[in-house]
């Protein structure tokens, strides 16, 4: 079956760093989301992207739909302590179930 | 918007009892979707509903579980019996269509002693 592989699974920086993480899938897919949880809540929508090679930016979060629809990445510039969380991806493919990446969980140090 | 509503929020019941989860989704959303998240296991998809006819039910674990969607504002999730390993927090999702983002509720976290 379709797997999203996530990296890094952890990561602890400081604040004022920036952040990169990505997602990698053995099929191709037509829609990329990254989404964030915080503990006790269900993950909020960031970014989604729509075409192959799009670049999308929120704030100080961007991401990319890869070329070859295989993958993904989320930056986070400048973090903040705010920024600390478990940062999914996930894909969906003309089946239209949505797979979900292993997570990345972010801490941030003031 | 209220967003997904689900409860209840945590739930903790003895092995071999009946449990039944309850979620409503954003009003005018079509697709709902039920997800298990574990630590080994990650989110997974357990089933989805549009317009409220239950689309793939594959990612349900066993006959133990299963899933209703009676009208558009309400779905309802039952284990029976519950066993530990049950012990998850399950979300509900809802979208305007399944091609759209999933907006989460808060997830009921169930534990089975």
């Amino acid at each position: 079956g379709q797997q999203l592989n996530q990296s890094p699974q952890s990561m602890f920086i400081q604040e004022g760093e920036d952040v990169s993480m990505n997602c990698t899938s053995s099929s191709i897919f037509n829609t990329w989301l990254w989404y964030k949880q915080d503990p006790g809540e269900g993950p909020v929508l960031l970014i989604a992207l729509y075409k192959a090679g799009e670049l999308t930016s929120n704030g100080r979060l961007t991401a990319q739909f890869g070329i070859t629809r295989k993958d993904s990445f989320l930056n986070i510039s400048a973090s903040i302590p705010s920024d600390v969380g478990i940062y999914f991806c996930a894909g969906s493919s003309n089946t239209g179930k949505l797979i979900f990446g292993q997570g990345t969980t972010l801490q941030v140090k003031p | 918007d209220a967003g997904v509503i689900q409860s209840p929020r945590h739930e903790v019941t003895e092995m071999g009892q009946e449990v039944t989860l309850r979620c409503k989704p954003i009003s005018g959303h079509n697709s709902l979707f039920w997800y298990r998240q574990t630590m080994m296991r990650g989110l997974e998809l357990l089933i989805y509903f549009n317009n409220n006819v239950p689309i793939d039910d594959s990612g349900m674990p066993e006959d133990r579980f299963s899933a209703k969607m009676p009208n558009a504002s309400f779905s309802t999730l039952k284990i029976q019996p519950s066993e530990p390993r049950d012990s998850a927090v399950y979300f509900c999702a809802s979208s305007p269509n399944r091609d759209s983002p999933l907006h989460f509720g808060n997830g009921t976290r169930l534990t089975v002693t």
